[in-house]
């Protein structure tokens, strides 16, 4: 089983500033199927980036993705209000998927 | 429109086994690069993946949890259905189900989750 580590596991930040965080896959995440979701106190997690630098319908262009092998980054460029809340990447491989353990973004 | 809703019951005594149902809409469950998974999410925890099923009946399961788990489909009732035995208080926890986008295997829409709580 492929395990996914993010960090930093909290990043505090003031809107505006650029966001980056990381998963990093114990294993080679073949095909590149890294995903990333954006969760909501008391809501669904939303599709943001598949394929590990694909936007998902409806996106905002500041988030954006990248990394291949076992190192992925996501990357928000100007933190607006609405982006503060956990972040989740997962992998899929020889059927089966694994979620990261998240990283909570913060206001400062 | 795509939509996904999970029902079931929302408190379960250990030992018992809970099905859980999630009946989709604007998609069908025989569309060929389509899927239906199940997820889970501890009280402040992290998103965890039960199981999966696709168009072509395929199926896989949490190795942690593959005996526990059962899933199927029922097409014309556009329904996905997920048993697990032997419930414990540690499985209490939110229950997702999600469509499966077999282009990039990804989850692109998800229910609004179930809490199920698992107490006598």
């Amino acid at each position: 089983e492929i395990v996914l580590t993010q960090s930093p596991g909290t990043l505090s930040l003031s809107p505006g500033e650029r966001a980056t965080l990381s998963c990093r896959a114990s294993q080679s995440v073949s095909g590149n199927y890294l995903t990333w979701y954006q969760q909501k106190r008391g809501q669904a997690p939303r599709l943001l980036i598949h394929r590990a630098s694909n936007r998902a319908s409806g996106i905002p262009d500041r988030f954006s993705g990248s990394g291949s092998g076992t190192d992925f980054t996501l990357t928000i460029s100007r933190l607006e209000p609405e982006d503060f809340a956990v972040y989740y990447c997962q992998q899929y491989g020889t059927s089966s998927y694994t979620f990261g353990q998240g990283t909570k973004l913060e206001i400062k | 429109q795509v939509t996904l809703k999970e029902s079931g019951p929302v408190l379960v005594k250990p030992t018992e086994t809970l099905t859980l149902t999630c009946t989709v809409s604007g998609f069908s469950l025989s569309q060929p690069d389509t899927g239906v998974t199940w997820v889970r999410q501890p009280p402040g925890k992290a998103l965890e993946w039960l199981a999966h099923i696709f168009s072509n009946d395929e199926k896989s399961y949490n190795t942690s949890l593959n005996s526990r788990l059962t899933i199927s489909k029922d097409t014309p009732n556009s329904r996905v259905v997920l048993s697990m035995t032997n419930m414990d208080p540690v499985d209490t926890a939110t229950y997702f189900c999600a469509r499966i986008s077999i282009h990039s295997y990804d989850f692109d829409y998800w229910g609004q989750g179930i809490l199920i709580t698992v107490s006598s």
